[in-house]
């Protein structure tokens, strides 16, 4: 089935500092890959998207391409904020699927 | 637009005690989603609903879960009996048309503790 792997957290940065969380992926078809973050005591709240490959989703800093070839939507920075510290998910919607898989979760703390 | 409500946002029960879990879907959203977050398994897709009506619950965990919607506006998510396992993040989303719309919208979630 189709699945999700991210990098291990917590990852610890110095604010300005440049960012990657890596991302990949297993999906039969061609699925929508996303980024989810979630700050202390809410919900997901969509990051970014791209729908096929070679996309580019970017929205508040943040991007990440979609690269068909290594099956992989790793997500950038190039200055972080201390703003910017919450847990952050790769998904994907599989061809035909509803739901979203989720990755497990990457937790970002940015010190000043 | 208030977002997607979920209640109560802290639950803490006896093992055996029935949970019911609420869920208001953000209005004109046709599709809901409940997701359980925990730290060993990340976040799981436990059912999701389409025009009030159950597409995909093999994400259940066991017959001890059940979630109905009865209309378009509330859902509920029920456990009996709840067990110790069962303590996790419960999130509730909604979205415009599973088929066409890959945006969610996720509440705040009721964090659920069995003891």
């Amino acid at each position: 089935g189709d699945s999700v792997t991210q990098m291990e957290g917590p990852v610890t940065l110095s604010e300005e500092a440049f960012l990657t969380i890596n991302c990949t992926y297993t999906a039969t078809g061609y699925p929508s890959l996303f980024w989810y973050v979630q700050y202390p005591g809410e919900g997901l709240q969509l990051l970014l998207k791209a729908t096929k490959a070679d996309d580019k989703g970017s929205n508040k800093g943040f991007e990440a391409t979609y690269r068909k070839e290594t099956t992989s939507f790793h997500l950038e920075k190039g200055s972080v904020q201390v703003s910017d510290s919450a847990v952050y998910f790769c998904a994907l919607r599989g061809g035909g699927a509803d739901g979203l898989t989720f990755g497990k979760g990457t937790h970002l703390i940015i010190q000043p | 637009d208030a977002g997607v409500i979920q209640s109560p946002r802290h639950e803490v029960t006896e093992m055996g005690q029935e949970v019911t879990l609420r869920c208001k879907p953000i209005s004109g959203h046709n599709s809901l989603f409940w997701y359980r977050q925990t730290m060993m398994r990340g976040l799981e897709l436990l059912i999701y609903f389409n025009n009030n009506v159950p597409i995909d619950d093999s994400g259940m965990p066991e017959d001890r879960f059940s979630a109905k919607m009865p209309n378009a506006s509330f859902s509920t998510l029920k456990i009996q009996p709840s067990e110790p396992r069962d303590s996790a993040v419960y999130f509730c989303a909604s979205s415009v048309n599973s088929a066409t719309n890959e945006k969610l919208f996720f509440g705040s979630g009721t964090q659920l503790s069995v003891l």
